[in-house]
């Protein structure tokens, strides 16, 4: 099976401007999750997705927002863009293994606001 | 709110020794338990789980052991090896809190050849 993609992988933006990333999950999966990764700061929750319907948030302002489509793919905007969005913003789609639901990421969209 | 906590920001090791990273975590909801892998640029790989029913799950070289009572787990790697260099991250998921997995912030591993 293919992994997860995203697109693009780079961006640079400037300060209030809007962008808008989006994940393609591993064929089978329902369930997309987003993450915000910055230095020292882990993987940070933003949101997932499940069958079109957002299913848990995480605590970021209303400027980050997503959808996800009746294919399964995602998209993340982020509306308003301040110079500490810049990081690592990461997709995983959702699969079931022995044990449990397991999240298979994507190599993640590098966004640098300047 | 850190409810998983990687408290060792760093680990070096001789190639060929053990590696062990330690993961804790405060909510005796969670019943699933993951260790990924992630190297510079690129988004995080699994490595291995553990359902809290275990609490010991084994894959090659890498071992996650869990204990329940202390809340806290832990990833064995034997041997070491160069290539294992790389920035850890466990994570955590409860039935009840749907598909939402909370992660720690990472162990960057050295090892030494």
């Amino acid at each position: 099976k293919a992994g997860v993609t995203q697109t693009p992988r780079y961006l640079i933006k400037t300060r209030g401007q809007q962008v808008t990333l989006s994940c393609s999950p591993i064929s089978g999966h329902r369930s997309v999750s987003w993450y915000q990764q910055t230095p020292g700061q882990g993987l940070q929750f933003l949101f997932e997705y499940f069958s079109e319907t957002q299913r848990n948030k995480g605590n970021f302002p209303g400027r980050f927002s997503g959808r996800q489509f009746s294919n399964s793919r995602s998209e993340m905007n982020v509306s308003t863009l301040e110079l500490g969005d810049s990081a690592l913003y990461l997709c995983a789609s959702s699969g079931r293994t022995v044990g449990g639901e397991t999240q298979y990421f994507g190599p993640g969209t590098r966004l640098l606001v300047l | 709110d850190q409810q998983v906590k990687q408290n060792s920001p760093s680990l070096s090791v001789q190639e060929g020794r053990i590696s062990i990273l330690n993961c804790d975590y405060t909510n005796s909801m969670f019943d699933y338990f993951l260790w990924y892998k992630k190297y510079p640029a690129e988004g995080p790989t699994f490595l291995i789980s553990i359902s809290s029913i275990k609490d010991k799950n084994e894959d090659g070289r890498f071992t996650v052991f869990l204990n329940k009572s202390a809340k806290h787990l832990s990833l064995h790697i034997v041997p070491s090896q160069p290539g294992d260099s790389a920035v850890y991250f466990c994570a955590a998921s409860a039935v009840n809190t749907g598909n939402q997995f909370y992660f720690g912030t990472g162990t960057s591993l050295t090892v030494i050849p």
